[in-house]
């Protein structure tokens, strides 16, 4: 079982649409982050948090410290939100310092 | 937010020829930077820890004569793939972060092909 899973592995969802991805982990954590894949590769981050909420934009991330779970929520999805989301934890056990990946879920918002 | 910036973004080689890539923090000082590997549809896979002035850290399986990297800087750290082989052929990507905190940032990633 991988320390950090992420569900669905691949989500295709109407413009407008409202888009919850999950992420649950099985380690203690320093703190979760969300990455953004775009297609030509590069990596942008999204959020990083260890408690609570927070909101960017259309983007809102939440944790569940005791649960162990994260969720990423879109609202309003556009066609440019297409691209893989990664959770990714920073580990207690190497004083954060490195990262655990899910193994992404791949978004495609049609217009 | 903080900027890493990585080059080349791609890159094209012929086996046996090395190929040399480059991650610089632009506004910051990174203390420690990772190397990952991704191959198509799979998540990033941690290569090597590196902390500025000293050795870097290998993962295990990773072939530290065949991946040199050097963090010579708080600015700059790089990564030689040796010998390349077209088995190399995969998405490089770095990650930079302070000491004081453990957000990451990310370069834009370097495609090698080697033919």
């Amino acid at each position: 079982k991988n320390e950090v899973e992420q569900s669905p592995q691949n989500l295709t969802a109407q413009e407008g649409e409202f888009i919850t991805i999950n992420c649950s982990y099985s380690v203690g954590i320093s703190a979760l982050h969300w990455l953004q894949q775009h297609p030509g590769g590069g990596i942008v981050s999204l959020f990083m948090l260890s408690s609570g909420k927070k909101k960017h934009g259309r983007l809102i991330a939440t944790i569940n410290i005791q649960e162990k779970h994260s969720s990423l929520h879109i609202t309003a999805s556009h066609p440019r939100d297409s691209a893989v989301y990664i959770c990714a934890v920073s580990s207690e056990e190497t004083s954060g310092s490195r990262l655990t990946f899910g193994e992404g879920t791949q978004l495609t918002v049609n217009p | 937010g903080a900027v890493v910036s990585q080059h080349p973004s791609w890159v094209i080689c012929k086996s046996g020829t090395s190929v040399k890539i480059e991650c610089r923090s632009l506004d910051f000082q990174a203390t420690t930077m990772f190397w990952y590997r991704q191959f198509p549809k799979q998540s990033l896979m941690l290569m090597a820890t590196s902390n500025e002035g000293s050795k870097a850290t290998y993962e295990q399986g990773v072939e530290k004569d065949k991946f040199l990297i050097n963090h010579a800087s708080l600015t700059l750290s790089t990564l030689t793939v040796t010998s390349a082989h077209p088995e190399d052929s995969s998405f490089y990507i770095c990650s930079a972060r302070t000491e004081a905190s453990t957000e990451a940032f990310f370069g834009q990633g370097t495609r090698l092909t080697v033919v």
